[in-house]
């Protein structure tokens, strides 16, 4: 079984601070995603990466996958009290078809 | 449009009771799947179907049933309700573009068993 960790497991902040959340795995994925998770919804998708080294953003949210394809950052900039939610990266498998493998989750409070 | 729908919402069980949990997707999407979600411990798959009449375990899958009779409908089905089992459900349906599935998840179900 690929276990996927996620650190920190909470972090509370005032908004416009800067933070970064990981996602550390020792198994190779085939592709990494994040999700954002708000209270009494399903989660939903922000980005999928799939090259080692590869970098997203998704206007204050940066996301970057490792050379080695075992591990995951997000960096948001200037959080806003909106951006208050559990955040979930997910590894992909290719060979058990390419269904997700869930981290543990990072719960993110961002005070006003 | 109505993307992954789940009921009920929340649902009280007494130990040994059975019931099913429903989840219907209009996305015409091959791939669903149910997972649970317990604190600390991120989303762990249960069952996961790949398309009408094929089904397949996960990671958790005991004390669970799942049929796929139709592409829309993916029902989870708890035979005889354990404490364990008290968590938060979710299905969802899959979009694979490239080999990567892309999770649409519905609101989820709280589920208590006494």
């Amino acid at each position: 079984t690929q276990l996927l960790e996620q650190s920190p497991q909470f972090l509370s902040i005032q908004e416009g601070e800067n933070l970064t959340v990981y996602c550390n795995s020792s198994s190779v994925f085939s592709s990494l995603q994040w999700y954002r998770q708000e209270p009494g919804e399903g989660p939903v998708l922000l980005v999928t990466v799939v090259t080692g080294g590869e970098v997203k953003k998704l206007k204050r949210l940066t996301f970057q996958f490792g050379d080695a394809r075992k591990d995951s950052s997000l960096h948001i900039t200037a959080a806003q009290t909106g951006d208050t939610g559990l955040y979930l990266c997910a590894g992909g498998d290719s060979k058990s078809r390419n269904m997700l493998t869930f981290g543990g989750g990072t719960r993110l409070m961002v005070k006003p | 449009n109505a993307g992954v729908t789940q009921t009920p919402k929340f649902q009280v069980l007494k130990t040994g009771q059975s019931m099913t949990l429903q989840c219907a997707q209009d996305m015409n999407h091959e791939y669903m799947s149910w997972y649970r979600q317990d604190p600390g411990m991120g989303l762990r798959l249960i069952h996961y179907s790949v398309g009408a009449g094929i089904t397949d375990q996960g990671e958790v899958p005991n004390g669970y049933n799942v049929s796929r009779s139709t592409t829309e409908d993916f029902p989870l089905r708890l035979l005889s309700a354990a404490p364990s089992q008290t968590s938060v459900y979710f299905c969802a349906s899959s979009l694979r573009q490239g080999g990567i599935q892309k999770l649409f998840f519905g609101s989820g179900t709280q589920l208590s068993v006494l």
